[in-house]
């Protein structure tokens, strides 16, 4: 069974500070992405990775940064947390081939003070 | 650059009747079309995808690429089908696998 773990279910942070959310999966897939996910806008893609240390910006990727330094974990980085990056944060993952399913984590509900 | 439209942010029908979610892209390739469903405190889950042609819990989805649309039908709800919906798109080649989703449909069923 596919395994995407997020290594906070809430995470509350103040306005200024550095954020990192986790994400490892556990079915040595080759693509890690990260969206955020808000009423009425649905999913947005931040960053993918479709290898170690590759990394692609997605829709939406200013204020973020990402992190791969080994296969099965993808970290996700905010430098400087706004309140407008209040939300809920998905991670996914899938195989190399193109038209795979996509493998999902149970989110990080993120507010920012 | 692709597109996904859901136009009905909330639907509501009732238990037995027949339920369409709408889903229309744009995109000029050949894309493959999916819906994901995120039930109540559950993670988002794939449902079912057109390359597959499979009805996964009594849902279908039909690719209509004249009308550029991927509405997924169930001909008789059942309260459990309450959830949220997406349909996304691959764009294939070299995506990466990325997905582009539409906003979102929540649905409820009622008894």
């Amino acid at each position: 069974d596919v395994k995407v773990t997020q290594s906070s279910r809430y995470l509350v942070k103040r306005t200024g500070e550095k954020v990192f959310l986790e994400c490892v999966q556990d079915m040595d897939h080759e693509n890690m992405f990260w969206y955020r996910q808000d009423p009425g806008l649905g999913l947005r893609l931040i960053y993918f990775s479709y290898d170690v240390k590759m990394k692609e910006k997605g829709d939406i990727p200013e204020g973020y940064s990402v992190s791969r330094e080994k296969k099965e974990r993808f970290s996700l980085i905010l430098e400087s947390a706004s309140t407008n990056q209040t939300s809920m944060y998905l991670c996914a993952s899938s195989r190399y081939v193109s038209y795979n399913e996509q493998f999902f984590g149970p989110g990080t509900r993120l507010t920012v003070l | 650059a692709q597109r996904v439209t859901q136009p009905e942010k909330l639907l509501s029908v009732f238990k037995g009747a027949p339920v369409e979610l709408k889903c229309n892209y744009s995109y000029s390739g050949s894309p493959e079309l999916f819906w994901y469903v995120q039930y109540s405190r559950q993670r988002l889950q794939l449902l079912l995808r057109h390359i597959s042609r499979e009805s996964i819990k009594g849902f279908t989805a039909d690719l209509n690429k004249g009308e550029t649309s991927f509405h997924l039908k169930k001909p008789f709800a059942q309260e459990e089908d309450s959830a949220m919906y997406y349909c996304a798109l691959n764009a294939g080649g070299t995506s990466y696998g990325k997905l582009t989703f539409g906003q979102g449909t929540i649905l409820t069923v009622h008894p």
